[in-house]
């Protein structure tokens, strides 16, 4: 049980096009989902947390223009990627929580996103 | 603010030996504490957790942590380790009540030599 898996594993595109990244809880609703960026060898850095039908919390210093995320669903979080750059380039980590009973957080696979 | 340490970039241990990867936080309140393991080029996998009760907490794998409220440490252990137990461990501490939030460690990658 609380599975999530993401899409895609992997993306490559050139700058100044938009990517989107989907997270889903395939076997549990998650009232709250987290979205991370990992730059290699160094820890997850929380960029947003998005609660199900409601706007997306960023941490300070993450642009809400940039990174678009949306919680349509208690299944579903997208987060997109504006107009990409190099810059970007990164390890995406998702994570969804809110089970009942549970504290943890359960985490996606991943998305490798590397921008020409 | 919450926060959890990691003093150790790398630990090194030989297939069959007992593992310690160090974790120290710093909380006000009841602190609730986690571990999980990332393999490379993958999401984090949940390996247990201490919320309250027993100070020795057993999870996946045949790994254990114990809670050591006066010294505000959570070791992660493991008797015998494996040299697929290599990878990269994360400690983390829930960012305070009302909230889901986790504040994550800089990591200690395990190296397990055959």
């Amino acid at each position: 049980g609380a599975v999530v898996s993401q899409h895609p594993s992997w993306v490559i595109c050139k700058s100044g096009t938009s990517v989107k990244i989907e997270c889903r809880s395939l076997d549990f609703q998650a009232t709250t989902m987290f979205w991370y960026r990992q730059f290699p060898k160094q820890s997850l850095m929380l960029m947003a947390t998005s609660n199900e039908g409601s706007k997306a919390t960023y941490e300070q210093g993450v642009e809400k223009d940039k990174f678009l995320i949306n919680h349509a669903s208690l299944t579903l979080s997208t987060l997109t990627v504006t107009s990409a750059h190099p810059e970007d380039s990164s390890f995406y980590i998702c994570s969804a929580g809110g089970t009942s009973g549970l504290l943890e957080q359960f985490f996606g696979p991943g998305t490798r996103l590397t921008v020409l | 603010a919450q926060s959890v340490a990691q003093p150790e970039d790398q630990v090194n241990v030989a297939e069959g030996n007992p593992l310690t990867v160090k974790c120290t936080y710093s909380v006000s309140g009841n602190p609730y504490l986690f571990w999980y393991v990332q393999y490379p080029n993958r999401g984090l996998q949940f390996l247990l957790k201490y919320i309250t009760g027993d100070n020795l907490v057993k999870g996946s794998y045949g790994f254990e942590a114990e809670f050591n409220k006066s010294q505000t440490s959570f070791h992660l252990k493991k008797p015998s380790a494996l040299v697929s137990d290599s990878a990269l461990y994360f400690c983390a501490v829930r960012d305070g009540l009302g909230t889901d939030k986790l504040i994550f460690g800089t990591g200690t990658r395990l190296q397990v030599f055959p």
